[in-house]
């Protein structure tokens, strides 16, 4: 199937621990991207990489560490985890070079901090 | 930053009915996007709007934009149970190159 994968969907850790959440993409796109979705469904950006560069990058804590291997893949890796980290992160991809507004999302990774 | 804000936050409604909802939003823009967002899923992308179009369909969607009053709304027509879900509107703000999301609406239809 092409998509866009996360993974895992859910993930339950306590605070202070480091923690990673995979993407990828077989859709053939050049950008991707880290958003974060919280407890009333307001999703904000969090990280762009367009062909593995560092495009976006909001105002978020140095705590989250994005990192792109290739094309396909965008990893999101969160160091000392605090409760207020607790929230749906979604990645998702688009082809800059002709519509690169039109985003193909996962479908989410539930992250619980306790 | 810039956001679409959408009203009303929820709506709810019998099968076949259409449902509106409006978004709202402050600054230029080149585009406004429409997201739907299954309970429990990632968004899917409905519709893509410019600046420069007033109107615009696809299949049983219809956006509207009035960048003068800088809003947009988005109608579903006959509505369907899998219509349920939340909808997001997003908008692209001139000089800019990342997608704003409002806060969403949910929708309801009941069989």
């Amino acid at each position: 199937d092409t998509a866009v994968s996360q993974t895992p969907k859910y993930l339950v850790t306590q605070m202070g621990n480091d923690k990673s959440i995979k993407c990828e993409q077989n859709l053939g796109h050049d950008t991707m991207y880290w958003y974060k979705q919280d407890s009333k469904k307001f999703l904000k950006i969090m990280f762009s990489y367009n062909n593995k560069e560092l495009i976006i990058n909001e105002t978020v804590p140095n705590r989250f560490s994005p990192k792109s291997p290739d094309k396909a893949h965008l990893n999101l890796h969160i160091n000392s985890l605090e409760l207020g980290d607790s929230a749906v992160y979604f990645c998702a991809s688009s082809l800059f070079r002709t519509n690169p507004y039109e985003q193909y999302f996962g479908p989410g990774t539930r992250l619980t901090v306790t | 930053s810039q956001q679409g804000e959408e009203d009303p936050q929820a709506l709810s409604i019998q099968e076949g009915e259409n449902a509106t909802m409006n978004c709202s939003y402050k600054t230029s823009i080149n585009n406004l996007q429409w997201y739907r967002q299954n309970s429990g899923r990632g968004l899917v992308h409905l519709i893509l709007i410019r600046s420069n179009e007033r109107e615009k369909h696809s299949g049983r969607l219809r956006v509207t934009l009035d960048t003068s009053k800088k809003s947009s709304s988005l109608l579903i027509t006959a509505s369907r149970a899998a219509d349920t879900a939340s909808y997001f509107c997003a908008t692209v703000a001139r000089g800019n190159n990342r997608l704003a999301f409002g806060k969403g609406n949910q929708v309801v239809v009941i069989p």
